[in-house]
């Protein structure tokens, strides 16, 4: 079956910091997606991409859709401490499924 | 505008029992997608349903799980005899239409004990 391949799985931020991850597939996706999860919680949709190329802004969230249609990327500028959570990428092919990648953790530096 | 609806939260069942989960979409969805996520997992497509219709169970054990959507009332997840492995988050999502982005729940975890 198709496969997400997140990364980087975990890293800590300062207060301040851009942050960045990514997703890749072996297969082509038609949309692709970014949740955010806090504990305890279900996914909350942040940003969707539908065309290979496209670059979307949310607040101080932008993410692109890769050319070749199998990867991403999610860029967080000027991060917060309420950024902290689970970040997951999800590809959409069909309109039936979502396949979603493995997670990036975010945490605070101590 | 209430957003997807799932209950109960929590949901403790003994191996053997039956576990019944429950998913209101979002006011006008009509497409219904359940997902199960283990810890420190992504999440994982089980099935998709629309009104009084499986449209995709491919995801879905064969045994002992099974989903509908009525056409009045919640969606409902139904695991019979559950085993302990069956313990996970179960979250159902909705769209107003195919290829549409999907919203989710806030989840139930079940556990077997």
């Amino acid at each position: 079956g198709q496969q997400l391949n997140q990364s980087p799985q975990s890293m800590f931020i300062q207060e301040g910091e851009d942050v960045s991850m990514n997703c890749t597939s072996s297969s082509i996706f038609n949309t692709w997606l970014w949740y955010k999860q806090d504990p305890g919680e279900g996914p909350v949709l942040l940003i969707a991409l539908y065309k290979a190329g496209e670059l979307t802004s949310n607040g101080r969230l932008t993410a692109q859709f890769g050319i070749t249609r199998k990867d991403s990327f999610l860029n967080i500028s000027a991060s917060i401490p309420s950024d902290v959570g689970i970040y997951f990428c999800a590809g959409d092919n069909a309109g039936n499924m979502l396949t979603f990648g493995g997670g990036t953790r975010l945490m605070v530096k101590p | 505008n209430a957003g997807v609806m799932q209950n109960p939260r929590h949901l403790v069942r003994r191996r053997g029992q039956e576990a019944r989960l429950r998913c209101s979409p979002m006011k006008g969805h009509s497409h219904v997608y359940w997902y199960r996520q283990l810890p420190e997992e992504g999440l994982k497509f089980m099935v998709y349903l629309q009104k009084e219709n499986i449209i995709d169970e491919s995801g879905m054990p064969k045994e002992r799980f099974s989903a509908e959507f009525p056409k009045e009332g919640p969606s409902i997840l139904r695991i019979q005899q559950v085993v302990r492995g069956d313990s996970a988050a179960y979250f159902c999502a909705s769209s107003p239409w195919t290829e549409a982005e999907q919203y989710f729940g806030p989840g139930t975890r079940l556990t077997v004990t």
